[in-house]
């Protein structure tokens, strides 16, 4: 049972455009949402995080948005630059059971 | 301040063999979480320890164990190796407890390939 989905395995942007990245989940429990960034051969690299008393959460050129009567989170990336090029994962968490249920993630290319 | 670090960076292991990959955490950090990466997969969670105790495990079979020693370093174990256990195994320490506004610090992983 995938509780956490990211259903665009890939996604190609414009450099200079937005990027959007999207995740759903079935959990109601779930409290807190997290956005990583791989790169290949390196581990993930946190970007952003959101509760669930928050509908959004800033930092830089990254947004997170969360609608929590869709079960629907989405990350905007403005503006989208080549090095953002990478693999985007979602993950949530009930807190209390000391895990974070992954997404299958996306694949963000950049074009220059 | 270091990151997580994880040892070795590739191993290749022949089937039916164990294996033991080793994870130290970002100092100060005391809770300790394993994941599986295959492709596809996504990031499956194997398990979770702080100060040594195992607070949740995921669904693994129980070739897979792991620990946590005192100075927070981690240990995870896969005995009787089979062809399809071959990915990549992050490691990933939290300065409190996982989950909640405490994000996980990822290590760079040990890519295992069993043949």
């Amino acid at each position: 049972d995938q509780q956490v989905k990211q259903n665009s395995p890939s996604l190609s942007v414009q450099e200079g455009r937005i990027s959007i990245l999207n995740c759903d989940y079935t959990n109601s429990m779930f409290d807190y949402f997290l956005w990583y960034k791989k790169y290949p051969a390196e581990g993930p690299t946190f970007l952003i995080s959101i509760s669930s008393i928050k509908d959004k959460n800033e930092d830089g050129r990254f947004t997170v948005f969360l609608n929590k009567s869709a079960k629907h989170l989405s990350l905007h990336i403005v503006p989208s630059q080549p090095g953002d090029s990478a693999v985007y994962f979602c993950a949530a968490s009930d807190s209390g059971t000391y895990k974070y249920i992954f997404g299958t993630g996306t694949r963000l290319k950049v074009l220059a | 301040k270091a990151g997580v670090t994880q040892t070795p960076r590739y191993l290749i292991k022949t089937r039916g063999q164990q294996v033991t990959l080793s994870c130290s955490p970002i100092s100060g950090h005391r809770s300790v979480s394993w994941y599986q990466q295959t492709p596809g997969q996504g990031l499956q969670f194997l398990f979770e320890y702080f100060s040594e105790t195992q607070r949740n495990k995921g669904n693994f079979p129980g070739r897979f164990s792991g620990r946590q020693f005192s100075n927070s370093r981690s240990e995870m174990n896969v005995s009787t190796l089979e062809l399809g256990d071959s990915a990549l195994y992050l490691c990933a320490s939290s300065l409190g407890p996982t989950g909640g506004d405490s994000p996980l610090h990822f290590g760079n992983g040990t890519r295992l390939t069993v043949t």
